[in-house]
């Protein structure tokens, strides 16, 4: 079954600091990997959009990596600010799904304290 | 700048009530989406349309139906709202091949 698993399940970390969110994937062959911002009581915003032929992609403080060999996906971020805190979440497209076959992680909670 | 605009933010309704969920689109996108998000769960799929009065039903549609008369707007129908169905609903819609854009959320309570 494909499925994207994402980890830690949640994290906080001090303002200013650096950190890096996970995502491990078995969705293959895949078209491409986005993350996605979602603060609280919001609606997810998207943060970057990878295809399977790239293996980095920067939003300014943002940095997400991918690695299709071991089939693992990484979002860093940079200098944390406040706003930085809501769920980061994974989503993986099927190659040869339509759009409809998006398959979401369950996210990362982060949380950045003063 | 692009917008999904749903109907509500916040909504409680009793079980077995109708409940209609709307949501809007004004990037004359052709595919929009239903999703519901529960904790730990993820994001999944409820119903989706790619045309208008088209639709095909995603991994979760017991207990949800959807109309989509016109291109911009795609409502999400509670036939007889149940406690299992308290949740936050997300509508999205998308260009064939982009990415998805969402509207801000609707959390449902359902007592």
């Amino acid at each position: 079954k494909n499925q994207v698993e994402q980890s830690p399940q949640s994290l906080i970390i001090l303002e200013g600091k650096n950190c890096t969110l996970q995502c491990n994937y078995t969705v293959s062959p895949f078209s491409n990997l986005r993350w996605y911002k979602q603060d609280t009581g919001r609606g997810p915003v998207s943060l970057t959009i990878m295809t399977f032929s790239e293996n980095t992609k920067s939003n300014g403080r943002y940095t997400a990596t991918l690695d299709a060999d071991t089939k693992q996906s990484s979002l860093h971020i940079t200098a944390s600010q406040l706003s930085d805190s809501a769920s980061y979440i994974c989503v993986v497209s099927p190659f040869s799904g339509g759009y409809n076959k998006l398959i979401f992680g369950a996210g990362t909670r982060l949380a950045v304290h003063p | 700048d692009v917008k999904v605009t749903q109907s509500s933010r916040y909504l409680v309704k009793r079980t077995g009530e109708k409940v209609f969920l709307e949501c809007v689109q004004d990037m004359d996108h052709e595919n929009m989406f239903w999703y519901r998000q529960d904790p730990g769960l993820g994001l999944r799929l409820i119903y989706f349309s790619y045309d208008v009065k088209m639709k095909e039903k995603g991994d979760i549609p017991e207990g949800y139906s959807v109309s989509r008369e016109k291109k911009e707007r795609f409502s999400l129908i509670l036939e007889s709202a149940s406690t299992n169905q308290t949740s936050m609903y997300l509508c999205a819609s998308t260009r064939t091949g982009t990415e998805a854009f969402f509207g801000q959320g609707t959390r449902l309570t359902v007592v």
